[in-house]
């Protein structure tokens, strides 16, 4: 069955310093893999996505996410923090009969 | 991105009642639409997929007696909650897509998600 791993419950990093989730997954063929950003109060929005070609995907907000196969791995970077950067991020990978299935989320605090 | 909004954006029901939450896509058609439910700290999970026009799609393990879905339009789908219990108190979410349903190729075409219903069940 697929699945998604977020390793990380929180993670807190200071305002400036560089970011990166961590997301693996498991699935029998070409994954599609996707971050999302929620914030309170907020629907969740599509920061990047990747379906095939480059590994390296570049998103909004800054954000990027390299897809290793041989990892299992869709780790979301972004070099510089911002403290509006704060919230809780989903990666997820699209699964038979067109569904996302969510890994548990990890929430970003930014420390000022 | 497209919009999607959900009402209520919360909601307070006594056990044994029934609630309606509605699901509009503001400025698209939306073919497809997901109803997930969240528990604090842990994941979204998919209960079921509609297509206007069409029955909802349940995941195993969701009660679809229970769990109403009905997408009469292109805009528009709603989740009725029916015979609340406290257990059912969760943050229901929506998602609206304007592909098809055809293989994979629905993922293509991005899920636009909604704010989030908060139920409470006394």
């Amino acid at each position: 069955a697929q699945s998604v791993t977020q390793p990380d419950i929180h993670i807190t990093v200071s305002e400036g310093a560089s970011l990166e989730l961590r997301c693996n997954y498991s699935y029998g063929a070409t994954p599609y893999l996707f971050w999302y950003v929620q914030s309170p109060g907020q629907g969740l929005q599509l920061l990047l996505k990747y379906f095939s070609g480059d590994t390296l995907v570049q998103g909004i907000k800054g954000f990027e996410a390299e897809f290793k196969r041989s990892q299992s791995s869709f780790n979301l970077r972004k070099p510089s923090v911002h403290w509006s950067d704060a919230a809780e991020y989903f990666c997820a990978v699209g699964s038979y009969g067109n569904k996302l299935v969510f890994g548990a989320g990890t929430i970003l605090r930014v420390k000022s | 991105g497209a919009v999607v909004s959900q009402h209520p954006s919360w909601v307070i029901c006594k056990s044994g009642t029934s609630v309606k939450i509605e699901c509009r896509s503001l400025d698209f058609q939306a073919t497809t639409m997901f109803w997930y439910r969240q528990f604090p700290k842990q994941s979204l999970m998919l209960m079921a997929t509609s297509n206007e026009g069409s029955k909802a799609t349940y995941e195993q393990g969701v009660e679809k007696d229970k769990f109403l879905i009905n997408h009469a339009s292109l805009t528009l789908s709603t989740l009725t909650v029916t015979s609340a219990h406290p257990e059912d108190s969760s943050f229901y979410i929506c998602s609206a897509s304007s592909g098809g349903t055809s293989g994979r190729g629905l993922l293509r075409n991005e899920q636009f998600f909604g704010p989030g219903t908060r139920l409470t069940v006394l």
